[in-house]
């Protein structure tokens, strides 16, 4: 079955620090990869997504490449900000098939930025 | 657009007990999935509702069941809770494989 796997946090960064959160999956097919964020006390944000492999989905400043051949979808971004101080989740979703869209996450990265 | 809407926010109920939660999609969104998140935890795929049926389930027992209505807003419906039931139960809504959109989600404790 499908499966995403995050780096273990939590992730402590100063601001304007540079961010990598890991992500490696397992699927069948051809997945289709989300960042989704969550703040304290809220639903989840989708950040980026990327369809096909070597696309590479961006949004914030955040920018994540989709990699086949390495089965990995990894989050960066060049300088952190206290406001991106959230919790982070890796997520598959198989376009074809009889997944119908359905979400498969990783267990999250919890990052904290201080200033 | 209000995007996915949730009621309630927060709900207490006792154990053995019956709930059930409320959903209203992103406008132009026909489909409806429930997922449960536990504390510190990814969220976990309940099932998927489309076109008024259910399309598909995880792995989560019949005492969870949904219903989504003529205008694509959907209900979840837990039978007999029990104090592993407290979770977050997030709403999310699509249009066809291009990414959900999450509503804020129904805290649930049971007690």
């Amino acid at each position: 079955g499908n499966s995403v796997t995050q780096m273990e946090g939590p992730v402590t960064l100063s601001e304007e620090a540079f961010l990598t959160i890991n992500c490696t999956y397992t699927a069948t097919g051809y997945p289709s990869l989300f960042w989704y964020v969550q703040y304290p006390g809220e639903g989840l944000q989708l950040l980026l997504k990327a369809t096909k492999a070597d696309d590479k989905g961006s949004n914030k400043g955040f920018e994540a490449t989709y990699r086949k051949e390495t089965t990995s979808f990894h989050l960066e971004k060049g300088s952190v900000q206290v406001s991106d101080s959230a919790v982070y989740f890796c997520a598959l979703s198989n376009a074809g098939g009889t997944s119908y869209g359905k979400l498969t996450f990783g267990q999250g990265t919890i990052l904290t930025v201080h200033p | 657009d209000a995007g996915v809407t949730q009621s309630p926010t927060h709900l207490i109920k006792t154990r053995g007990q019956q709930v059930t939660l409320r959903c209203s999609p992103k406008s132009g969104h026909d489909t409806v999935s429930w997922y449960q998140q536990a504390l510190g935890q990814g969220p976990q795929f309940i099932f998927q509702y489309y076109e008024e049926e259910e399309r598909q389930r995880g792995n989560f027992p019949d005492r969870f069941s949904g219903h989504q209505f003529p205008n694509y807003s959907s209900e979840l419906n837990v039978n007999a809770l029990l104090l592993g039931d407290s979770a977050l139960y997030l709403c999310a809504s699509s249009l066809g494989v291009g990414g959900a959109f999450f509503g804020q989600g129904t805290r649930l404790t049971v007690v």
